[in-house]
C-alpha cells in the first residue's frame, strides 16, 4: 500500500488566490482527517469524515475553509480566499477505525506571499 | 510575554542512554492513546499505541505507560540512536477525534 498520498507537497500562492490541497486515503480505511500544523498551534484538527461524510468540523477556522469527499478515495481542502496566515502544514490522515491506527500523509507545505 | 511560536520542550540525551517523554492528557473519556514521531519535514509517524485498558504496553526499543489516575503518558525509548532524534507527540481519541498534545524536541548526540 502506498499510504496517504498528498499533493501538492508544496504550493506557494498569493494572498486572495483559491487553493486546493488533495488527499487519497488508504484504500479501505472509512475515516479521513485533515489536520493543519503551525509553530504557534502545532497540529489541529481541522475536519474529519467517516465513510465519506463530515463528522465534525468545529476546526474548521472560519468560512474560507472548505472540505469535500466525493468517494472513499479522494478528499479536497480548499481555502478561498487564501491569506498569509494560512501558511502551515497541512496534513491528511486516515484509520480503519476511530480507535485503530491513524496513518499520515507527509504534508503539503503551503505558503501564502 | 509575547509568544513567538510554540515552544517546545527538549531532551536531550547521549546515545545509548534512555530516554523518557512525558505527556499529559486532559479528556478524561480518551480510551486510546498512541505515540507519534515526526522526523523534519515528514509526517507524525507511528510508534505505539495503548488502551485504556492497559497501563503498560512494550514495543521494539519502546514502552508507553498510562496513568489514567492523573492523566498522565510516558514514552521509554531504550539505547537511544541518532536516528531517534525527531519530536514526539502524544495523542488521545476521545469522541472519535484524535487530539495532540504540543510534543517534545528529543536530541541524541553520538
Amino acid at each position: 500500500d502506498a499510504g496517504v498520498i498528498q499533493s501538492p507537497r508544496h504550493e506557494v500562492t498569493e494572498m486572495g488566490q483559491e487553493v486546493t490541497l488533495r488527499c487519497k486515503p488508504i484504500s479501505g480505511h472509512d475515516y479521513l482527517f485533515w489536520y493543519r500544523q503551525t509553530m504557534m498551534r502545532g497540529l489541529e484538527l481541522l475536519i474529519y469524515f467517516n465513510n465519506n461524510v463530515p463528522i465534525d468540523d468545529s476546526g474548521m477556522p472560519e468560512d474560507r475553509f472548505s472540505a469535500k469527499m466525493p468517494n472513499a478515495s479522494f478528499s479536497t481542502l480548499k481555502i478561498q480566499p487564501s491569506e498569509p496566515r494560512d501558511s502551515a502544514v497541512y496534513f491528511c490522515a486516515s484509520s480503519f477505525d476511530s480507535n485503530y491506527g491513524y496513518t499520515f500523509g507527509s504534508g503539503t507545505r503551503l505558503t501564502v506571499v | 510575554g509575547e509568544s513567538v511560536g510554540l515552544h517546545l520542550p527538549t531532551l536531550s540525551v547521549q546515545e545509548g542512554d534512555n530516554s523518557i517523554i512525558n505527556c499529559a492528557y486532559s479528556n478524561s473519556a480518551s480510551d486510546y492513546f498512541i505515540w507519534y514521531k515526526q522526523e523534519s519535514g515528514k509526517g507524525p509517524q507511528f510508534i505505539i499505541d495503548i488502551r485504556s485498558n492497559m497501563d503498560k504496553r512494550q514495543g521494539q526499543r519502546v514502552t508507553v505507560l498510562l496513568n489514567k489516575t492523573v492523566k498522565h503518558l510516558s514514552l521509554q525509548i531504550a539505547a537511544t540512536q541518532p536516528g531517534d532524534s525527531a519530536v514526539y507527540f502524544c495523542a488521545d481519541v476521545g469522541f472519535q477525534k484524535l487530539v495532540f498534545g504540543t510534543g517534545t524536541r528529543l536530541l541524541v548526540s553520538p
